[in-house]
């Protein structure tokens, strides 16, 4: 079963960037599209982007002006950028594995699973 | 404002059944994307716990389903348990100028 794991700092200052990377481990980040998906404090998760092993990617057009993604396939790492923070974007962030077809079946839009434990992050001088 | 509306907050005792709604639009649900449903126990991560309106990944007890019709997609839950209290998220593919994936407002479930 693979699992992912986020880590970075906990705290970054306004107009600062938020850097995280997500560790997938017990299996290859080969093959599959991988997510940063941020959950506001009692709210609705918001997903962030997501991007192929190859480096192809596809980010939420609110975020995309702020929003990079990068992925080292040989480390099993994929990694998020968030530049210019402000309180606003205190959340948890999660990262996740990102499915649209099982087997031979593909469907209309992805989902996510499974996710990493979610790191908080607060913005904060 | 979420693009898919939960009502936010339903109830049941042990052993009844509950439904949750998730009420799109043309832009998601009603243009035929799929829906997705999560679990989140107070404290930990969203789990999958329906992909593709209807389909349970393995471990996902059977006392869960969906379903959906024209712009809105149901949760179904029966023979309720105390542990299934928790916050329960559908979500789904938004083609609209928000354009990206997108989850409902979300629902908290309480066993009574």
């Amino acid at each position: 079963q693979v699992q992912l794991q986020e880590s970075g700092p906990g705290l970054v200052k306004p107009s600062q960037t938020l850097s995280l990377d997500c560790t997938v481990s017990v299996g290859s980040i080969r093959g599959y599209y991988w997510s940063w998906i941020r959950q506001f404090p009692g709210k609705r998760p918001e997903w962030i982007g997501q991007i192929f092993h190859t480096g192809d990617k596809t980010y939420n057009p609110s975020l995309q002006s702020r929003v990079t993604i990068s992925i080292d396939t040989p480390r099993n790492q994929f990694s998020l950028k968030l530049s210019s923070v402000t309180a606003a974007d205190t959340a948890i962030y999660y990262c996740a594995r990102t499915w649209s077809c099982v087997g031979e079946t593909c469907y209309s839009g992805d989902w996510f699973d499974p996710w990493g434990q979610g790191i908080l992050v607060t913005v904060s001088s | 404002q979420s693009v898919l509306t939960q009502p936010p907050s339903v109830s049941g005792a042990p052993g009844q059944r509950v439904t949750i709604s998730c009420t799109g639009t043309s832009a998601n649900i009603g243009a035929g994307y799929d829906i997705h449903w999560y679990q989140q126990l107070p404290g930990t991560a969203p789990k999958l716990l329906i992909y593709a309106t209807s389909n349970r990944p393995s471990g996902v007890p059977d006392r869960f389903s969906g379903s959906r019709s024209g712009s809105s997609a149901s949760l179904a839950i029966t023979g309720l348990q105390p542990e299934d209290e928790a916050d329960y998220y559908c979500q789904s593919y938004d083609s609209s100028l928000t354009g990206s994936r997108v989850f409902g407002g979300g629902t908290k479930l309480t066993v009574l």
